[in-house]
């Protein structure tokens, strides 16, 4: 089985840009998750998506939107991007209904917002 | 708020000896707990999870960990050590909102 996928594996923005990253979960999963990782805040929960819909959200501002397609496939967006934004993006996705599954991550997105 | 604290930022253990790693959570109802392993430039890997039941879990790579409700810790060991398990670890319970709270790590270095 295949596993998690994310597009780009890296990517480089300047301030004020937009960007929009892409997961895609297990086949069958249909839950996908959003983290940031950085050296200082560590991994932070973003929001997590569930059949279309968004079931959590994390203390990031509204610059951070996402959805997810019929398909499970996710994107994430972030708009008027700063510098504190650079970051490994990582995805992950889990099965079933139950929320406590394990989650399976993807390689991640390493963004550099110069 | 419920959080995850790892003590230790950086181990370094010589290879074939034992490991603990240290994770203390603050949560006030039964946990879900877990442990994850990050590669460089990988992304992280689920070696084990608590939810009920016996209070020592077994997971993948020869790694378990105990849970301790008395001193809200659920420590990751392994007896014996390879050159590849140097990563990062991380520790990670589930809060009330199903959010996974993150530590903020602990990155093991092995010495040959």
């Amino acid at each position: 089985k295949a596993g998690v996928t994310q597009t780009p594996r890296y990517l480089i923005k300047t301030r004020g840009q937009q960007v929009t990253l892409s997961c895609s979960p297990i086949s069958g999963h249909r839950s996908v998750s959003w983290y940031q990782q950085t050296p200082g805040q560590g991994l932070q929960f973003l929001f997590e998506y569930f059949s279309e819909t968004q079931r959590n959200k994390g203390n990031f501002p509204g610059r951070f939107s996402g959805r997810q397609f019929s398909n499970s496939r996710s994107e994430m967006n972030v708009s008027t991007l700063e510098l504190g934004d650079s970051a490994l993006y990582l995805c992950a996705s889990s099965g079933g209904t139950s929320r406590h599954y394990e989650q399976y991550f993807g390689p991640g997105t390493r963004l550099t917002v110069t | 708020a419920q959080s995850v604290t790892q003590p230790d930022i950086h181990i370094t253990v010589s290879e074939g000896a034992s490991l603990e790693l240290r994770c203390n959570y603050s949560y006030g109802a039964t946990p879900y707990l877990f442990w994850y392993v990050q590669s460089p430039g990988q992304g992280l890997q689920l070696l084990l999870k608590y939810f009920s039941g016996d209070t020592l879990v077994q997971g993948i790579k020869g790694f378990e960990a105990e849970f301790k409700r008395s001193q809200s810790s659920f420590n990751l060991r392994k007896p014996s050590v390879h050159w590849s398990d140097a990563a990062e670890y991380f520790c990670a319970v589930a809060d009330r909102d199903d959010k996974i709270i993150f530590g903020k790590g602990t990155r093991l270095h092995i010495l040959p």
